[in-house]
């Protein structure tokens, strides 16, 4: 079954301590991106790949790393999570860029306490 | 600015009660417009893209239209089961950025 798949769904942590979610997509997809949705705000994006290799920073990158060494595989890094991204993260994946349908996977809720 | 806002916010109706929803944009150079559908606790998946004024698309009991200014997802005798969150999403520019609104809550009653 073609899919985006995220780890953790849920996660809660606190203040400082390092996480990583990763995401996986099967449709050898070349673009991937990172997106964070809060209540009454559309969509943001975070980062960006457009191939192995590739990243690129979105509207809200600071507090974000990412890293796209596999074309399948895109991690969103927290190196030191504060509160205000305390947020449900979405990863998406399209054939080759933003203007293409894009696939997203399930979500991640993060709560920084 | 550049933006997208859809409304209204939330809508309710009853099953078999048709109505539309609204996606209003300011931009400079319009390269497509795009409509999503979230369940709850899942991410968006896609339903349309549009290109250019005038242009239509259809899919079982929704229809979404394409205007200068705006674009309508029109939704005909609803069933409890297109009870959803639907986003759109505003493609423009000569970087091609991609602009989300924050969403139509669509409650079907049975």
């Amino acid at each position: 079954e073609a899919q985006v798949t995220q780890n953790p769904r849920y996660l809660i942590t606190v203040t400082g301590k390092k996480l990583t979610v990763t995401c996986s997509q099967n449709m050898n997809h070349e673009y991937m991106s990172w997106y964070r949705q809060d209540p009454g705000l559309g969509l943001r994006q975070i980062y960006y790949s457009m191939n192995v290799e590739v990243t690129d920073k979105g509207d809200v990158p600071e507090g974000y790393k990412v890293s796209r060494k596999e074309k399948r595989n895109f991690p969103l890094i927290l190196e030191s999570p504060s509160p205000n991204q305390t947020s449900l993260y979405f990863c998406a994946s399209s054939f080759y860029q933003s203007t293409d349908t894009q696939y997203f996977g399930p979500g991640t809720r993060l709560t920084v306490l | 600015e550049d933006q997208v806002t859809q409304s209204p916010e939330a809508l309710r109706l009853q099953e078999g009660e048709s109505s539309s929803l609204n996606c209003s944009y300011t931009v400079s150079g319009l390269r497509g417009l795009f409509w999503y559908r979230q369940d709850p606790g899942k991410g968006p998946e896609f339903l349309f893209t549009l290109y250019s004024a005038g242009e239509e698309k259809e899919k079982e009991r929704l229809k979404a239209t394409l205007t200068k200014k705006e674009s309508f997802l029109h939704i005909t005798a609803p069933k409890p089961e297109d009870s959803a969150t639907y986003l759109c999403a505003v493609l423009f520019g000569s970087n091609y950025q991609l602009i989300w609104g924050a969403g139509t809550k669509l409650i079907i009653k049975p």
